[in-house]
This record gives C-alpha cells, sequence and structure tokens, in this order.
C-alpha cells in the first residue's frame, strides 16, 4: 500500500517566523510532489508541485524534495494568520493518469 | 481565471437511493477525477477518466459508482444505491497534458 505520511500537528508558529512542514512518502517511482492547503469545509488549493530533487521557490513558498530520502517539506516565510490551515502533502505515481495519494495533513496555526 | 465548478454544493439523500453528482471541468482539460473525503479523513482517490473511459480507479469504487460525461462539459458521479457510509466530501478534478490537478468546490453528500 502506498503511503504518504505527515505529522497531524498541530504546529503552531507566530506571526512573522518560518513554518516548516514534512512530509515522507513509500513508493520509490512516485514523480511528481504537490503541497495543497485546505481550509476548513473547503477543497485542497495548490500551493506547490515539484519534481525533482532540490528546492523551488514561489514567493513566501519554498518546497524541498530529497528523492533519496522519499522527504519532501514546505517551508513558509513571514508567516501570517492567513496561512493557518491544513497542510496537504500529496504524490502522484508515473502515469500522468494516475491518481493523486494524498496525506493526512498538517494543521498549522499561526499565532499572532 | 479558469476553475471546476460542481453542483450541488450540499445534497441530503435517503439510505438506498440514487444521486448524481455534477462537475464542470477547465474547459482545456483532459484528464478528470473524482475524489472523497470523510469528515476528518484523508482525501481518497476514486476515479480517474480519459478519453471517455476510465483510466484508474479505487478499490472504493464498487459496482454502486459510475462516471460518465454525458456531453463535451459535464462529468458526473453517480452513486447507485447510497449508504451512510458514502457520507463525505466529494471533489471533482481535472488536469490538462501536464501534472498538475484543480479541484472543484466539492459537493457535501448526506446519507440518513
Amino acid at each position: 500500500q502506498k503511503e504518504v505520511e505527515q505529522n497531524s500537528g498541530p504546529l503552531s508558529v507566530p506571526e512573522g517566523a518560518i513554518a516548516s512542514l514534512n512530509c515522507t512518502y513509500s513508493d520509490r517511482v512516485s514523480q511528481s510532489f504537490f503541497w495543497y492547503r485546505q481550509y476548513s469545509g473547503k477543497s485542497p488549493e495548490l500551493i506547490m508541485s515539484i519534481y525533482s530533487n532540490g528546492d523551488k521557490e514561489d514567493g513566501r513558498f519554498t518546497a524541498q524534495l530529497n528523492k533519496a530520502s522519499q522527504y519532501v517539506s514546505l517551508l513558509i516565510r513571514d508567516s501570517q494568520p492567513s496561512d493557518s490551515a491544513t497542510y496537504l502533502c500529496a504524490v502522484r505515481g508515473y502515469s500522468s493518469a494516475s491518481k493523486i495519494i494524498f496525506g493526512s495533513g498538517t494543521r498549522l496555526s499561526i499565532r499572532p | 481565471e479558469p476553475e471546476v465548478t460542481q453542483t450541488p454544493s450540499h445534497q441530503v439523500t435517503q439510505m438506498g437511493q440514487e444521486v448524481i453528482l455534477r462537475c464542470v471541468p477547465i474547459s482545456n482539460h483532459l484528464y478528470f477525477y473524482w475524489y472523497r473525503q470523510i469528515l476528518g479523513q484523508k482525501v481518497e482517490f476514486l476515479v480517474s477518466f480519459y478519453n471517455n473511459e476510465i483510466s484508474e480507479k479505487s478499490e472504493i469504487f464498487d459496482d454502486q459508482f459510475s462516471v460518465e460525461r454525458p456531453d463535451g462539459s459535464n462529468f458526473t458521479l453517480k452513486i447507485r444505491s447510497t449508504k451512510l457510509e458514502d457520507s463525505a466530501m466529494y471533489f471533482c478534478a481535472s488536469s490538462a497534458a501536464e501534472e498538475t490537478q484543480y479541484f472543484g468546490p466539492g459537493t457535501r453528500l448526506l446519507v440518513l
């Protein structure tokens, strides 16, 4: 069974600080990795996608991928109260039409 | 910005009844998906659809479920005889030839 594991949290971070979210996955042939944000009662909203080892930056967000360690992370710089949400790590297999497997999510709370 | 839309936003039904959940994917997308999220649990893949046929389905997607693209814009999920455990948020997603899946706002299904 292919799994995506995340710490459920809650992770509490002061406003303006860096939030660090981590994820591990079990399927070595996974090719695509995503971070989605989900507010309570809402649908997943894509924040970042990453496909190759290293860092990818987009505004205040940086995704990091290490395929050898089967590890993905998301850094949120200058955390804002509006960043408070559940962050879902998601992994796709080798086929472009294949499913995304989601982790259970990490609840992030930004305290003013 | 184009987005996936879903109707209805909420659906209440009696156990044993049929329900049809509707989705309008982003217009130039070719791959369509249904996911569900039971309250407090992970987002789970149900089915993917490409070129007018199912490309992959999960063990959840049994004979009670079916999908259809009845015209050039709609993508539907039918549950033939609903059970209490079908109560969940159902998300439609779509993607172009590239990797990223974009999610609709969801339909909250409650089976009584």
